[in-house]
């Protein structure tokens, strides 16, 4: 039972260039989610999604796409990489109450 | 939308004296209130969390107590360790009735250092 694996852990972009963050669960949960962790400013909702087929945006979607055709993953897309994408990104997941998280994919834009 | 104050940002106590980390939410419909610890480099992990039903919650050494009257809830940690050093984020969030995850909202952290 691996519970939340993200893929890759460090990754470094070229302004402009696009790329995708893996997500994927083994937990069988309907809810998943992306955050981006930032110093200073706690962990800000990016985009979720409450099962397959269905995604919504969070607090700070702005740049990224998400798509949900399994109940298992739950992939980021970064369309065209900016230096403000700068950050800790962690995909979690859960069913009723608390969040698990993956490991975070550290991200550069340089 | 909700939003969670955390306070403090950060906290520097001696072993085995009590830490106290409070934060206040904005939304009276948000129902369930998770407390995670970060170590460094790594994932948050879920340490206690209370419902909106329960007025406080105890866990060995870590407590946390909600007033939905007055909007916060506080995390407490008694005879801390070194190894209790960590970030502590709150978290809020309005669970529908079945208990499907409805989206977290966090504060912006605590760091907390025990030392020695």
């Amino acid at each position: 039972n691996a519970g939340v694996t993200q893929t890759p852990k460090f990754q470094v972009l070229k302004t402009g260039q696009s790329m995708t963050l893996q997500c994927a669960q083994d937990m069988n949960h309907e809810y998943m989610s992306w955050y981006r962790q930032d110093p200073g400013m706690g962990l800000r909702l990016i985009h979720y999604s409450v099962g397959a087929g269905i995604t919504d945006q969070g607090e700070v979607p702005n740049g990224y796409n998400v798509s949900r055709s399994t109940t298992e993953d739950f992939p980021l897309r970064l369309l065209s990489a900016a230096p403000s994408q700068t950050s800790v990104y962690f995909c979690a997941s859960s069913k009723a109450g608390g969040a698990f998280f993956g490991q975070g994919t550290r991200l550069t834009v340089v | 939308g909700e939003n969670v104050e955390q306070h403090p940002s950060t906290l520097s106590v001696q072993e085995g004296d009590s830490a106290v980390i409070k934060c206040t939410y904005s939304d009276s419909a948000s129902n369930y209130f998770p407390w995670y610890k970060q170590e460094l480099g790594k994932r948050p992990q879920l340490i206690i969390d209370i419902r909106s039903n329960v007025g406080e919650k105890k866990d060995q050494r870590i407590a946390v107590t909600l007033n939905k009257t007055a909007k916060h809830f506080s995390l407490h940690i008694t005879e801390t360790q070194p190894e209790d050093s960590a970030v502590y984020f709150c978290a809020a969030s309005k669970l529908p009735y079945g208990g499907s995850q409805g989206n977290l909202i966090f504060g912006k952290g605590t760091k907390l250092s025990v030392k020695p």
